[in-house]
């Protein structure tokens, strides 16, 4: 599965959007890109994933860039409960679920 | 539908131990993988069972091993308990194939202590 590099933190004002970058520039045509979070003392939380078309769930929206090299997850109106560190995970869909998850993001929202 | 359910939430054994997890897989889904989480990392995969079989396993030694059941409940052993063993444990389960297939609920995860 291909790398992905992640900011370390950041910050967001509550009800602002927050805007989580990831380079995943290695990756192959057939992987997708997957987010998923994990707010403290709990387990990871599935957000969305994509393969180069944008989407968007009630939780989230997520940008690809049109090589693919990066993306972007959009939280549209952050909320105290989103604080969480934010994984973004590239990896080929189908049988085997082997997730490599990296340090992730810690985003914080702040009142 | 249930969610993913751990147990135990917290134990504390001492070096040289062996110690069971279990968890309860979403109901309806077949597959269920596992991962450690050591203090402040990502989680690592330490291996997946589907339809009772062992079919993918992370960088873990053979003193970590599992069971899947019938009914897609499953158990994670660890023999020769080391200190860096203590982490916590986290379940997940999923629905076998097809596109959707990334998409794993994980549970709360059974913290262990080793001292």
């Amino acid at each position: 599965d291909a790398k992905t590099t992640q900011p370390p933190s950041m910050d967001c004002a509550e009800g602002r959007a927050a805007n989580l970058p990831c380079n995943h520039s290695t990756i192959s045509g057939n992987e997708y890109v997957y987010w998923y979070r994990q707010i403290h003392s709990q387990g990871p939380q599935y957000i969305i994933h994509g393969l180069k078309n944008n989407e968007t769930n009630e939780m989230a929206s997520l940008i690809i860039t049109e090589d693919r090299k990066s993306s972007t997850l959009i939280l549209p109106h952050a909320t105290l409960r989103d604080t969480a560190v934010y994984y973004c995970i590239v990896r080929v869909a189908g049988n085997d679920y082997k997730l490599s998850f990296g340090a992730g993001t810690t985003v914080t929202v702040r009142a | 539908e249930t969610g993913v359910t751990q147990s135990p939430t917290h134990l504390i054994k001492t070096r040289g131990q062996q110690v069971t997890l279990r968890c309860s897989s979403q109901s309806g889904h077949n597959t269920v993988s596992w991962y450690q989480q050591a203090l402040g990392q990502g989680p690592q995969f330490i291996f997946q069972y589907y339809r009772e079989e062992e079919n993918g396993r992370g960088n873990f030694p053979p003193r970590f091993s599992g069971l899947q059941f019938p009914n897609y409940s499953s158990e994670l052993n660890v023999n020769a308990l080391e200190l860096d063993d203590s982490a916590l444990y986290l379940c997940a389960s999923s629905v076998g194939t097809g596109r959707l297939s990334g998409e794993l609920f994980f549970g709360e995860g059974s913290r262990l202590t080793v001292l």
